[in-house]
């Protein structure tokens, strides 16, 4: 089965600091990767996914992931944080093409201006 | 509509009532999932539909939630003599193919209590 783990449920940052958010997985075959971000008081909203070809992907708002399979790991990063930053960040896997998403418990970033 | 719309945004239910959770996906879309987020936890998977056809329901926690798809748009999540540990947020998502690199589009959920 598969299962996901994000290593920190919080996490207080400064304005200007960098962010880099852990997410392993477990699963033996191809994967697909992503990370949603649901703002307070928002839905789920996609930040970026993986699915093939170049491991580093680019999301919205400059956040980024890199996809390790060897280490079978998919830690977001972002170089400066912002106070719109706040919100909470979920790492999600399915198997290739799979239809049920696996997610991890979450991480909740708080931003300080 | 522009995305998925859930209905209630709030539910909330005396510990053996019935209650029914509506989703309604974006149009078109053919999948169409429902998950359960409890306090502090990540969503986990419910059921799984494409089209009308209920393709997965390995995640439904006992018999008395039931899933329904009729004419493969409008979801109904039925929840029978609720106990206090179906508290949780109920989040719905459309798909607009199954078995392709597109995303997952969730609705605001619907936030069941039980008393």
């Amino acid at each position: 089965a598969q299962s996901v783990s994000q290593h920190n449920h919080h996490v207080i940052l400064s304005e200007a600091a960098s962010l880099e958010l852990g997410c392993n997985y477990s699963y033996g075959g191809t994967v697909n990767l992503f990370w949603y971000v649901q703002y307070p008081g928002q839905h789920l909203q996609l930040l970026l996914k993986y699915f093939s070809g170049d491991p580093l992907v680019k999301g919205i708002k400059g956040f980024e992931a890199e996809f390790i399979k060897s280490k079978f790991s998919f830690n977001l990063r972002k170089p400066s944080v912002q106070w719109s930053d706040t919100a909470e960040y979920f790492c999600a896997v399915n198997a290739e093409y799979g239809n049920k998403l696996v997610f991890g418990a979450g991480t909740i970033l708080r931003v300080k201006s | 509509g522009a995305g998925v719309s859930q209905s209630p945004r709030y539910k909330v239910a005396k510990r053996g009532q019935d209650v029914a959770l509506r989703c309604d996906p974006i149009s078109g879309h053919v999948s169409l999932f429902w998950y359960q987020q409890a306090l502090g936890q990540g969503p986990e998977f419910l059921t799984y539909f494409q089209n009308e056809a209920q393709l997965d329901k390995s995640g439904l926690p006992s018999d008395r939630f039931f899933a329904e798809r009729p004419e493969g748009s409008v979801s109904t999540l039925k929840i029978q003599r609720t106990q206090q540990e179906d508290s949780a947020v109920y989040l719905c998502a459309s798909r607009a193919r199954p078995y392709s690199v597109k995303p997952q589009h969730f609705g605001d959920g619907t936030r069941l209590s039980i008393l």
